[in-house]
């Protein structure tokens, strides 16, 4: 069965990087993309950019643009999300989710990880 | 950058009730790029909806997704105690290429 295993709970400083993992298993990820959205405590779902199974091309949200980094270990069916220079406002729950290619880019998103927290604290 | 609102912000309904979620796009969306969540407490989103009327794999038949252009419907046709959640819908357009709604938070009356 399709699964979605994210990694631990981070608590960091501001001015860190964090790099939250995404264990994927049961399908062949050649065909889909894996996109990372936040939800921040009491909020909605904000989405973070997404990277191609396929190809390893990368799509990143604007705001995020040069703090964020997408990548892939295909040795061992892991997606990685680094996001630097955190600030108190990057505290959120991280989700990994995996959405079909069409033509390229995934268009929604069928099968999610369990969330990750990320606290941003001096 | 299409903006996705949704409406009502609240819902408060009793079981056995009909519930009707709005989503309206501030440009138009293909209806193949509109999908519905649903995120219980504590819990990872799920797919309820995709290509705007195609329920997922698993999803009950009394929910049904409907609209076109800017104006987009989820509706929950005899509300169970498990449906009382948060919903939101999301696109799928141009830069930025994925968008979600803020949310509806439907609770029991």
């Amino acid at each position: 069965q399709v699964q979605l295993v994210q990694s631990g709970a981070e608590v960091k400083k501001p001015g860190a990087s964090v790099k939250v993992s995404c264990k994927a298993s049961g399908y062949s990820s050649t065909s889909y993309a894996l996109t990372w959205v936040r939800q921040a405590p009491g909020q909605g779902l904000e989405w973070m950019g997404w990277i191609s199974g396929y190809n390893g091309n990368t799509n990143y949200a604007q705001n995020l643009q040069g703090r964020v980094t997408m990548t892939t270990d295909t040795s061992t069916s892991t997606d990685y999300m680094e996001l630097r220079s955190l600030r108190s406002d990057d505290t959120a729950v991280y989700y990994c989710a995996r959405g079909l290619l069409w033509f390229g880019e995934p268009r929604y998103f069928d099968y999610w990880g369990q969330g990750t927290l990320v606290t941003v604290s001096s | 950058e299409i903006v996705l609102t949704q409406s009502p912000g609240t819902l408060s309904l009793s079981p056995g009730e009909r519930a009707t979620l709005s989503c309206r796009a501030s440009q138009s969306v293909s209806s193949n790029y509109l999908a519905w969540y649903q995120q219980k407490s504590g819990q990872a989103p799920r797919l309820l909806i995709y290509g705007a009327s195609s329920r997922a794999t698993g999803i009950p038949d009394r929910f049904s997704g409907t609209g076109s252009g800017t104006d987009f419907t989820l509706t929950i046709s005899r509300l169970e105690p498990e449906d009382f959640a948060v919903y939101y819908c999301q696109q799928f357009g141009s830069s930025p290429s994925i968008t979600f709604g803020q949310g509806t938070r439907l609770e029991i009356k």
